[in-house]
């Protein structure tokens, strides 16, 4: 299977600041048709978990531009600018290149 | 607007079956891939399978021959059934539509696995 490694496990920030959560794959995620399956997803508290960004850095419908994703192969990123209150939660990460899908271990985005 | 909601029994006793329903508003199980994901106390996630438009399937190794998932079609509904439970498949169980990205998300349901 592959692993996903996503740091930092818990992420304290302050409103206004910026936050970066990173993600490593044991093996690259180019799929065979040349797209990357990486996924981000944030998991409010109560909530179940909401799709943020696909496929490395397209951000879903509805998801303000503060949030950004990049990176290629097996490094990935996703930032957040301008913390506000509902950016609060879980963060992972998810691979759907390589079958079975796995997911990062989470991190906590927490108020400083 | 596509909406999902799991449901099925919140107390499961070992070495029973966990069955869930997923029923599927706003949106025809015919088209895209239908999954399930589990969360763990403790906060991890795994991926368990899905079934696809067609009615294929593809489940997670790691539930080797203990997963089956399946659909009702006329009542727009997948279904999960995990065999041969232990405590270590307490869990909240969410489905999922998957269209490169899986969005949305039930509500999810919880799951003990306990005598």
């Amino acid at each position: 299977d592959v692993v996903m490694t996503q740091t930092p496990v818990s992420l304290p920030v302050s409103l206004g600041g910026q936050a970066s959560i990173s993600c490593r794959s044991s093996q690259s995620l180019v799929h065979s048709n040349g797209n990357t399956y990486l996924h981000w997803y944030l998991q409010k508290p109560g909530q179940s978990p909401q799709l943020l960004i696909y496929r490395v850095s397209n951000r879903f419908s509805g998801v303000p531009d503060r949030f950004s994703g990049s990176g290629s192969g097996t490094d990935f990123t996703l930032k957040i600018s301008r913390v506000e209150p509902e950016d609060l939660g879980d963060y992972y990460c998810l691979q759907s290149t390589h079958f079975p899908w796995t997911f990062g271990g989470g991190t906590k985005l927490e108020l400083k | 607007e596509v909406q999902l909601q799991e449901s099925g029994p919140g107390l499961v006793k070992p070495s029973q079956s966990l069955s869930l329903t997923c029923s599927v508003t706003g949106y025809s199980i015919t088209s895209n891939y239908w999954g399930w994901i589990r969360k763990f106390p403790g906060n991890k996630m795994e991926w368990m399978g899905y079934i696809s438009y067609s009615g294929s399937t593809s489940y997670n190794p790691s539930l080797k021959s203990r997963i089956s998932i399946t659909r009702d079609t006329s009542k727009n509904q997948f279904f999960l059934q995990l065999n041969s439970v232990t405590t270590e498949d307490t869990a909240t169980y969410y489905c999922a539509r998957e269209r490169g990205g899986m969005t949305p998300w039930g509500q999810g349901v919880m799951v003990t696995v306990s005598s």
